[in-house]
């Protein structure tokens, strides 16, 4: 199975400042069809997970410009440019190049 | 809107049986892969099983592999995950989700049904 790491596993972040989550893969997430499959899920507090973000910079409707996804190959990063108090939760990373479809550990977005 | 709605959860003893069902609505069930993923407290998520729209193919992670099995019924729009020889280690939160098909991503989620296996 394809292993994905995600750090930090926590980050206190200041309200307004940015916060970058990397999430890299133990086999290159290039599909055979030249596509590369890579999630980004938030979950806040007592909730389901929300996607945000899906084959790697594609954002949801809905999700605000201040989430952006980028990489390639084996490493990803989700970026938020400023970070505001309903950004607090988990964040997941998930790849779907390979069956069975894998999830990072997740990272605990708080508010410093 | 899209509605995915678990039930079926509880607590089951070590070696026994459970069926899990997901009610969706606000979009042609019949077309859409359906998940299961589920979520140990506190901890990741795992995707377990997935099933085509006309229910022709399944896959299953190897750790649920010969004792979970996932199916569907289009007439009523309702997803199924039948559980057995129940362990301990599959205390979770279980997650109905939707494929975005061609896109190989899960865009919408049920909110859960809690499956706590005791020994």
């Amino acid at each position: 199975d394809v292993v994905v790491t995600q750090s930090p596993l926590s980050l206190p972040v200041s309200l307004g400042q940015p916060a970058s989550i990397s999430c890299r893969s133990s086999q290159g997430l290039l599909h055979s069809d030249g596509n590369t499959y890579l999630t980004w899920y938030q979950q806040r507090p007592g909730q389901s997970p929300r996607r945000l973000i899906y084959k790697v910079s594609i954002r949801d409707s809905g999700v605000p410009d201040r989430f952006s996804g980028s990489g390639s190959g084996f490493d990803f990063t989700l970026k938020i440019s400023r970070v505001e108090a309903e950004d607090v939760g988990v964040y997941y990373c998930m790849q779907g190049t390979q069956w069975p479809w894998t999830f990072g550990q997740g990272t605990k977005v708080e508010i410093k | 809107e899209v509605q995915l709605v678990e039930s079926g959860g509880g607590l089951v003893q070590r070696g026994g049986s459970l069926r899990l069902s997901c009610e969706a609505s606000g979009f042609t069930f019949r077309d859409y892969w359906m998940h299961w993923v589920r979520q140990v407290p506190g901890k990741g998520l795992e995707l377990v099983a997935r099933i085509r729209g006309d229910a022709r193919r399944t896959t299953y992670v190897d750790s649920v592999k010969d004792r979970f099995t996932i199916s569907r019924d289009n007439a009523r729009s309702t997803l199924y995950l039948q559980m057995s020889s129940l362990r301990a280690e599959d205390t979770a939160l279980y997650f109905c989700a939707r494929d975005h098909y061609g896109f190989n991503s899960v865009d919408y989620w049920g909110q859960g049904t809690q499956v706590t296996v005791s020994s």
